[in-house]
């Protein structure tokens, strides 16, 4: 089945401790994407990939970074994660050529 | 902000209603497309239209775009209590970032 799979789906953690979201898709897509959705603001880009070693900021990258070592994964890293951050996070992935994007069911993150 | 905009925010109908969504964005596009939310999920892709399109259909899904005015709309018609769900639009920057509007909030009461 073509999906894109996130872990944890819910994270609690504290102030400043290192995380990562991991993000896996089976469809070979080259374009990946993370977003994080809160309430009145829609989904905000954070990062995306065209492509393995190639990544580049979204609209709200501050605080994030992600690697694309290898096509199917595109990790998100917060590597001293803050209070502002507590977000529902989504990954995506599509086929390059602007094309529909297939979601991940979503990380629901708490930093207290 | 690149970002687009919906409106309405929220759209409370009955069953068997037509619903109307409308999106605006700034930017030139090649495509646009609408995702559906159930809440708190993953987003789903629902209907593409190319940015030579001006009207498209799938189902009971009815999509427009105005390129000169910058918006689409999408039209669900004859509404069920299972279309209720956030509603985004969404398109392709120039520099390929995929922006999404703020999204309509429909609910549909049997």
């Amino acid at each position: 089945e073509a999906q894109v799979t996130q872990n944890p789906r819910y994270l609690i953690t504290v102030t400043g401790k290192k995380l990562t979201v991991t993000c896996s898709q089976n469809m070979n897509h080259e374009y990946m994407s993370w977003y994080r959705q809160d309430p009145g603001l829609g989904l905000r880009q954070i990062y995306y990939s065209m492509n393995v070693e190639v990544t580049d900021k979204g609209d709200v990258p501050e605080g994030y970074k992600v690697s694309r070592k290898e096509k199917r994964n595109f990790p998100l890293i917060l590597e001293s994660p803050s209070p502002n951050q507590t977000s529902l996070y989504f990954c995506a992935s599509s086929l390059i050529g602007r094309t529909e994007a297939f979601f991940g069911q979503g990380t629901r993150l708490t930093v207290v | 902000s690149q970002q687009g905009e919906e409106d309405p925010q929220a759209l409370s109908i009955q069953e068997g209603e037509n619903a109307t969504m409308n999106c605006s964005y700034k930017t030139s596009i090649n495509n646009l497309q609408w995702y559906r939310q159930n809440s708190g999920r993953g987003l789903v892709h629902l209907i593409l239209i190319r940015s030579n399109e001006r009207e498209k259909h799938s189902g009971r899904l009815r999509v427009t775009l105005d390129t000169s005015k910058k918006s689409s709309s999408l039209l669900i018609t004859a509404s069920r209590a299972a279309d209720t769900a956030s509603y985004f639009c969404a398109f392709f920057s120039n520099t390929d970032k995929l922006i999404f509007g703020t999204g309509t909030r429909l609910q549909v009461f049997p």
